[in-house]
């Protein structure tokens, strides 16, 4: 079974520019989130997706940071315009409903992430 | 919001030495989950606990429910060099995080 696929892995930015994450989570799982790590801290959820529809996106910084899951399949994460503090590294992680399907909810398998740096 | 705090931070220890570390939270949850995380990868699942009192092994790890559901502990028995990581614990509701623990094993 192939894992969450991210790209890219590592990109460098100036400040105010706009940056795009891609993922791709694991076939069948409903569920996708996007993860914030700030190096030296645990992932902060950032927004948590249940197919096409937003369930949590309390913590999302909406002034600049926007995701969508349009198909319900993969998703992108953009930062526009970035700020230092963005730098970080994005995890995406998936998992399915625990309704029939593989897995239970909440056992979250997570993507290499995007490591970003904002110059 | 939320809070889980790990303890210890950080831990240096002989290969074959056993090891505990444990998460404590402010408030209930339902779940706990404990995730390994290597350099330049993502966390990866160890164990999950889904009923207080709950006591789980996998290999060489067991993990704990606590009673009060504020707490769960994670044990890595005879510690091996590949075992070296930062060790999250995360529980339901808002997914939160733990601060982890850095493992470190000497051959």
């Amino acid at each position: 079974e192939a894992g969450v696929a991210q790209s890219p892995r590592y990109k460098i930015i100036e400040k105010r520019q706009s940056v795009a994450f891609w993922c791709n989570p694991i076939s069948g799982h409903a569920t996708l989130y996007w993860y914030q790590q700030i190096l030296g801290q645990g992932p902060k959820l950032l927004i948590q997706f249940q197919n096409n529809g937003v369930v949590d996106d309390s913590q999302l910084p909406k002034d600049r940071f926007s995701a969508e899951r349009l198909k319900g399949v993969d998703s992108t994460l953009k930062i526009q315009p970035a700020k230092l503090e963005d730098s970080a590294v994005y995890l995406c992680a998936s998992s399915s409903t625990g309704e029939g399907g593989s897995g239970l909810p909440y056992e979250q398998y997570f993507g290499p992430g995007t490591r970003l740096t904002v110059t | 919001g939320q809070q889980l705090n790990q303890s210890p931070q950080s831990m240096f220890i002989q290969e074959g030495e056993d090891v505990s570390m444990n998460c404590t939270s402010s408030s209930i949850f339902n779940t706990w989950l404990w995730y390994k995380q290597e350099p330049g990868e993502g966390p990866v699942l160890l164990i999950a606990l889904y009923k207080a009192g709950e006591l789980t092994s996998n290999g060489r790890l067991t993990a704990q429910f606590g009673i009060t559901r504020k707490d769960s502990f994670l044990n890595i028995s005879a510690s091996i060099p590949s075992d070296v990581g930062i060790y999250f614990c995360a529980g339901d509701g808002q997914l939160v995080f733990g601060t982890g623990t850095r493992l470190l094993v000497s051959p």
